[in-house]
């Protein structure tokens, strides 16, 4: 167990549908980020949040948004869903780039 | 803009004979590295971390990595593989800003019996 906690763990879903990924980082953590990871794309970086605010935005499309509440967890809301969403997502938490981040298991979508 | 390149998608090597994993790198402030290690179904665990202090950095599990500035690489090294190290690895980088890590498109390591 990373300490990084992300649900649901699956998530099969149709296309034009909205869904939202869980994330609560390690304690202590103020920094969430959010990667997607697909096969021909590999692992990109979507957003990150420092202690509720947004922080830096990568390869982010228009259709996700993240925010982070006074508690730390985040979400990451993905809608208007297209077949080629469908990837693991990432969630990472980090105290200080120094220390690097630590990974949640990932949440699996498939868009069918 | 900062870039990791990691050569080889593939590598096959023997049960006990030595690993290398190559990563280079472009960035154009110092660089933060890394290099994760993610197994099936699973995410990514941090093996090892350079952040400008000694240049020979030892992870976990008995790898280690070598920063040269001049070559501009971060090769990941085990001096005796194991069965367990099949995985896929991943090299990764910062500025130590903000704008998150970037990752090479991973190595994926195969241990033959």
């Amino acid at each position: 167990d990373s300490g990084v906690t992300q649900t649901p763990k699956h998530l099969i879903t149709a296309t034009g549908q909205r869904v939202t990924l869980r994330c609560s980082p390690r304690s202590g953590d103020l920094s969430v980020y959010w990667y997607q990871q697909s096969l021909d794309q590999g692992l990109q970086f979507l957003i990150q949040y420092y202690n509720g605010e947004e922080r830096a935005k990568g390869n982010i499309l228009e259709r996700f948004s993240a925010q982070q509440f006074p508690d730390l967890h985040s979400e990451l809301n993905l809608s208007s869903l297209e077949l080629g969403d469908s990837a693991l997502y990432f969630c990472a938490s980090s105290p200080d780039i120094n220390y690097g981040y630590t990974f949640g298991s990932g949440t699996r979508l498939t868009v069918v | 803009a900062q870039s990791v390149t990691q050569l080889g998608s593939h590598v096959s090597v023997s049960e006990g004979a030595l690993v290398l994993l190559r990563c280079n790198y472009s960035s154009s402030v110092p660089p933060y590295l890394f290099w994760y290690v993610q197994y099936p179904n699973q995410g990514l665990q941090l093996l090892l971390k350079y952040t400008s202090a000694a240049t020979l950095v030892k992870g976990i599990n008995g790898f280690e990595a070598e920063f040269k500035k001049s070559e501009t690489s971060f090769h990941l090294t085990k001096p005796s593989a194991h069965m367990s190290d099949a995985a896929e690895y991943f090299c990764a980088l910062s500025g130590g800003g903000a704008d998150g890590l970037t990752f090479g498109k991973g190595t994926h390591l195969i241990i033959q019996p």
